[in-house]
């Protein structure tokens, strides 16, 4: 089966500055990678996603780059603000199976 | 207006009982998903049913049973509930599997004592 890693477990950064999470894929076949957004005591909430046909999208603060030869993809929130801490999940998806990554806490300090 | 939801928010329950968690969604998708998440926060997929029918049974203990009386609905029965159970359970939907964005509930924490 797919097996996903997503580094780092936690992250800090200063409000204003830019925030990467970046995700491992070990199967070649998964073809949808979104990300998720998860706030204390609330369900995940899709906040970007790309699928395999595409290196690159981006909606605003967020932005998600995928390398499928090398079988990652990243994560991207500039000028981050408060309410950006939370935990983010990546996700790879093939067929009808759906692979969470471990999670990043992350907290942006005012 | 609420897409997913999930009954109760809050179980707390003894080792050995059984329980039912409740999940229903308005959105009108086919898929809908139960999945687990524990104290380390990692999210780990239990369910997965696709037009009532099972399509993905995790590594899951047979004291979970997942209960589709139709499209909008996906329950999830336990039975003889273990300390280990301890957790919180997250129903989903989606339309199709696996390939579009999955929406969740708000969760239920459950905790065996």
């Amino acid at each position: 089966g797919e097996n996903v890693e997503q580094h780092p477990s936690t992250l800090s950064v200063q409000e204003g500055d830019s925030a990467v999470i970046k995700c491992t894929y070990s199967d070649s076949a998964s073809n949808y990678f979104p990300w998720y957004k998860q706030e204390l005591g609330k369900g995940p909430q899709l906040i970007i996603d790309i699928r395999s046909n595409v290196g690159e999208k981006k909606d605003q603060r967020i932005a998600v780059t995928l390398n499928k030869t090398a079988k990652h993809f990243s994560l991207h929130i500039t000028e981050t603000q408060p309410e950006d801490s939370a935990v983010y999940f990546c996700a790879a998806s093939m067929g009808n199976q759906f692979y969470f990554g471990t999670g990043t806490s992350l907290t942006v300090i005012p | 207006d609420t897409a997913v939801s999930q009954t109760p928010k809050y179980l707390v329950t003894q080792m050995g009982n059984d329980k039912s968690i409740k999940c229903e969604q308005n959105l009108g998708h086919d898929t809908m998903y139960w999945y687990k998440q524990d104290s380390k926060k990692f999210l780990k997929i239990m369910f997965s049913y696709n037009n009532k029918e099972l399509i993905i049974n995790e590594t899951v203990p047979n004291r979970f049973s997942p209960k589709s009386p139709d499209k909008a609905h996906l329950n999830l029965h336990i039975n003889s509930l273990e300390l280990g159970d301890s957790a919180v359970y997250f129903c989903a939907s989606s339309q199709g599997l696996a390939i579009n964005e999955q929406y969740f509930g708000p969760g239920t924490r459950l905790t065996v004592t």
